[in-house]
């Protein structure tokens, strides 16, 4: 599976646009781009995932780049209960596997 | 729907002492995964069940540990015997396997073992 790298933590303001950024430079074209987050002392919560084009839900957006070998997830406006991990995870379209990374740890200030 | 279900929420218990973490998956899906949690190791698949048959058990630690999913709606997790390496949070997550393959998971037990 393709590994993905994510920067350790980051910040923004409430009410701001979050923007996580992962790279999978190695990612097949069979292989889906999947976000997921974990809040404290709770379980990881799926947030949106896509293929090749740009995918929106009530939760966020996820930009891919034309080579697919980056995303953005994007939280619109961001809220101090947006204060979590966020995952994102290369899988195969064939796979049942998440393989879980380190994460991006989002504060989200007052 | 009430997601996935998983009980105890908390546990202590003692070196030498079984250990039995249970899940209800959401009502309709195919698959359960059984994951663990520990600051060292991050987050690793344990067990892998589709349509009640476990399909991967390769993150499975040593045999100690087993899991068993009789129905559709419950599954276990058993440990015996316990040691204080055990220790983690362990989630059961369930899904639709071939439609969507998105994983919800349960809230985690918090295991201690002393």
């Amino acid at each position: 599976d393709a590994k993905t790298t994510q920067p350790t933590s980051m910040d923004c303001a409430e009410g701001r646009a979050a923007n996580l950024p992962c790279n999978h430079s190695t990612i097949s074209g069979n292989e889906y781009v999947y976000w997921y987050r974990q809040i404290h002392s709770q379980g990881p919560q799926y947030i949106i995932h896509g293929l090749k084009n740009n995918e929106t839900n009530e939760m966020a957006s996820l930009i891919i780049t034309e080579d697919r070998k980056s995303s953005t997830l994007i939280l619109p406006h961001a809220t101090l209960r947006d204060t979590a991990v966020y995952y994102c995870i290369v899988r195969p379209d064939s796979s049942y596997k998440l393989i879980f990374g380190s994460g991006t740890r989002l504060l989200v200030r007052p | 729907d009430a997601g996935v279900i998983q009980s105890p929420r908390h546990e202590v218990t003692e070196m030498g002492q079984e250990v039995t973490l249970r899940c209800k998956p959401i009502s309709g899906h195919n698959s359960l995964f059984w994951y663990r949690q520990t600051m060292m190791r991050g987050l690793e698949l344990l067990i892998y069940f589709n349509n009640n048959v476990p399909i991967d058990d390769s993150g499975m630690p040593e045999d100690r540990f087993s899991a068993k999913m009789p129905n559709a709606s419950f599954s276990t997790l058993k440990i015996q015997p316990s040691e204080p390496r055990d220790s983690a949070v362990y989630f059961c997550a369930s899904g639709l396997r071939g439609i969507t393959d998105t994983q919800y998971f349960g809230p985690g037990t918090r295991l201690t073992v002393l």
